[in-house]
């Protein structure tokens, strides 16, 4: 299994701000994911995190709300833009590979004000 | 477009109890489907992974079965502990893409 760190834990952020969560693994990985899972809710796929390449999202997610970057095969962030209370959520990164298992790093539990 | 339906939203059992979790798919066309483990405010914990050719998994007092003709699939808790209590996700695979699709959990609190 992977060990997955993601920084910050948790942030509170004014509207219009951006935020930008860092997720590391202890391995190179195949595949890199970003999920929010809102209040309440379960998990939504935002986007895969392409090494070398512009991110893969998700229909509701755009590029200009939630740029992704992942320049190596062991580290991505999201950056979450002209952030709104909507926004509030916990954020997700999750590796693995097709076929094997995912795992899922701490969450960045974000609320905005 | 798949959908993933988990059956019941909350449970609530006293120590001891064997109980099942429930999940359900409308595509049948899947690659594998794993189960989770949420506490609160925390990740996921990943439980058990099950391959589309795979008819169950077992790990411990858990146990995860698969009927991808009926999109069906089974999470088996024996002897249930108060430790237990926490939010139960399952998730499908459902594209060579590595993409989880995840239904809405069981939350379960087990009783001393």
């Amino acid at each position: 299994s992977a060990v997955i760190s993601q920084k910050p834990s948790r942030d509170i952020c004014q509207r219009g701000t951006s935020l930008t969560i860092q997720c590391q693994v202890d391995s190179q990985v195949t595949m890199m994911f970003w999920y929010r899972q809102q209040p309440g809710q379960s998990l939504t796929l935002i986007a895969t995190a392409n090494q070398g390449s512009e991110a893969t999202y998700e229909s509701g997610f755009v590029i200009d709300k939630f740029p992704i970057s992942r320049p190596n095969l062991t580290f991505s962030t999201l950056t979450v833009s002209n952030m709104s209370p909507e926004d509030s959520s916990i954020y997700l990164c999750s590796v693995g590979a097709t076929r094997t298992e995912q795992f899922f790093g701490p969450g960045t539990r974000l609320t905005v004000l | 477009k798949q959908e993933v339906t988990q059956i019941p939203a909350a449970l609530s059992v006293p120590e001891g109890e064997n109980l099942v979790l429930n999940c359900s798919f409308t595509d049948s066309a899947i690659y594998n489907l794993q189960w989770f483990r949420q506490d609160p405010g925390k990740g996921l914990t990943s439980l058990l992974l099950i391959q589309s050719s795979q008819r169950e998994q077992t790990s411990g007092r858990l146990n995860a079965s698969l009927d991808k003709s009926s999109g069906r699939s089974t999470l088996y808790i024996a002897a249930s502990q108060p430790g237990d209590s926490a939010t139960y996700l399952c998730a499908v695979g459902s594209s060579n893409t590595g993409k989880l699709i995840f239904g809405q959990g069981t939350t379960l609190q087990v009783k001393p």
